[in-house]
């Protein structure tokens, strides 16, 4: 199976602040890469996939870059409902594996 | 308006057997994967087991393989999860999910859970 790993696991912003999210992949997995974020007690919601590819109706301050094996969500002006979880999750492979999360907290 | 609801979710004894049940609308049922993912408590998502949009591939998590059964019903909109010999560590939030295509892929639209708690 892919692992996926983010970091940071947590971060501490204030709105305003750019955000970056990381996440790497065991192997190679050319671009099939995508993004949700999720809120307390909520089903995660599709950000973005293909790598870089914003859904329909995400804001556009939520983008995503990255090739081969290293990934990157930012956000590059966090406002007050962007503080959640985030996970990233390939579908190169069979199983469409998640990273572990990252929680974006209020500083 | 793509709508996806679980039922079936409850208290079970270790060993025991529940089946999950997914009802989609609001879309072309039958021309998109569906997939099992689910959540512990304070934990993060966890892939689970996906059936292709004809039912005729099914792919699981080594964790649940030989113990869980995925299937569907296109003529009814509808998308099962027949969970068997549970765990403890089965406990979790169960999300049906759309993929966005006929295959295994992500996922654009997410149920809003079913929780299954496996205890003694």
């Amino acid at each position: 199976d892919i692992q996926l790993t983010q970091s940071p696991s947590s971060l501490s912003a204030s709105v305003g602040d750019r955000v970056t999210i990381t996440c790497r992949a065991s192997l190679g997995i050319r671009h099939s890469l995508a993004w949700y974020q999720q809120k307390p007690g909520k089903a995660p919601n599709l950000l973005v996939y293909d790598a870089s590819k914003l859904q329909t109706g995400v804001p556009s301050r939520f983008s995503g870059s990255g090739s081969g094996t290293d990934y990157t969500l930012t956000i590059s002006s966090l406002q007050p409902e962007d503080f959640a979880i985030y996970y990233c999750q390939q579908y190169y492979n069979i199983p469409g594996t998640f990273g572990q999360g990252t929680r974006v907290e209020i500083k | 308006e793509v709508q996806l609801l679980e039922s079936g979710g409850g208290l079970v004894q270790p060993g025991g057997s529940l089946r999950l049940s997914c009802a989609a609308s609001g879309f072309t049922f039958r021309s998109y994967a569906m997939t099992w993912v689910r959540q512990a408590p304070g934990k993060g998502l966890e892939w689970v087991a996906v059936v292709s949009s004809n039912g005729g591939g099914r792919y699981y998590a080594d964790s649940v393989k030989g113990r869980f059964t995925i299937s569907r019903d296109n003529s009814k909109d509808m998308m099962y999860l027949q969970m068997d010999s549970l765990r403890t560590e089965d406990t979790a939030v169960y999300f049906c999910a759309k993929d966005v295509v006929a295959a295994p892929y992500y996922f654009d639209f997410w149920g809003q859970g079913t929780l299954v708690a496996v205890s003694s």
